[in-house]
């Protein structure tokens, strides 16, 4: 079995300043691990994968996500947020390649101009 | 690549109507693909995982009888909601599952999503 947590359910930064937003995960296995973004009205997007290649992941729009086995954390980051950044972000973990993902509660991420 | 549609985005039926929703790959062959339910302000849940000519696999308290799900070709694969009443209004979203045939990202491509209501 495997399960994300994601700790905040919504973060609120100023434009220009770093973003942070925390997943922990468990699972009994290697696990792939997932960010993706879903903006109002749109389909979700993805923005960076683990894959067990590199423990820290760069992915689209300036986002990277550090895997930390030890803590069981996955945590999304970005050095300065921008107002387009503004979305729902999902933490999601998958077993092997043709399974179902697992998606974390969300984290609904606001920026203040 | 790898863009997948879906069909119709949003629709509004009466309840006790049967619905159907397509999912398409659209540039590319998908061996699985997944169906998946959000409720407003809620995370994506799975619903089930369909194979091309097998039959679907659903995940625990879905009922089967009422979400039928045909996957009859390796770009299709339709839900249909059988006999809609209001609980089962929500965002329905499909996703496509290639492997690495797409990119070495092996990841699933999402359509974007159809929104139902039952009134």
């Amino acid at each position: 079995a495997q399960s994300v947590t994601q700790l905040d359910s919504h973060v609120s930064v100023s434009e220009g300043t770093p973003v942070l937003l925390r997943c922990n995960y468990s699972s009994s296995y290697s696990p792939s691990l997932f960010w993706y973004v879903q903006h109002p009205n749109k389909g979700l997007q993805l923005l960076l994968k683990y894959t067990s290649a590199a423990t820290l992941v760069k992915g689209i729009n300036g986002f990277e996500a550090e895997f930390k086995k030890s803590e069981t954390s996955f945590h999304l980051t970005k050095p300065s947020a921008h107002m387009s950044d503004a979305a729902e972000y999902f933490c999601v973990v998958r077993g092997g390649g043709a399974d179902g993902l697992t998606f974390g509660k969300g984290t609904h991420l606001i920026i203040q101009p | 690549g790898a863009v997948v549609s879906q069909h119709p985005s949003w629709v509004i039926c009466k309840s006790g109507t049967s619905v159907k929703i397509e999912c398409r790959s659209l540039d590319f062959q998908a061996t699985t693909m997944f169906w998946y339910r959000q409720f407003p302000k809620q995370s994506l849940m799975l619903m089930a995982t369909s194979n091309e000519g097998s039959k679907a696999t659903y995940e625990q308290g879905v009922e089967k009888d009422k979400f039928l799900i045909n996957h009859a070709s390796l770009t299709l694969s339709t839900l249909t909601v059988t006999s809609a009443h209001p609980e089962d209004s929500s965002f329905y979203i499909c996703s496509a599952y290639a492997g690495l045939a797409v990119n070495s990202y092996n990841e699933q491509f999402f359509g974007p999503g159809t929104r139902l209501t039952v009134l």
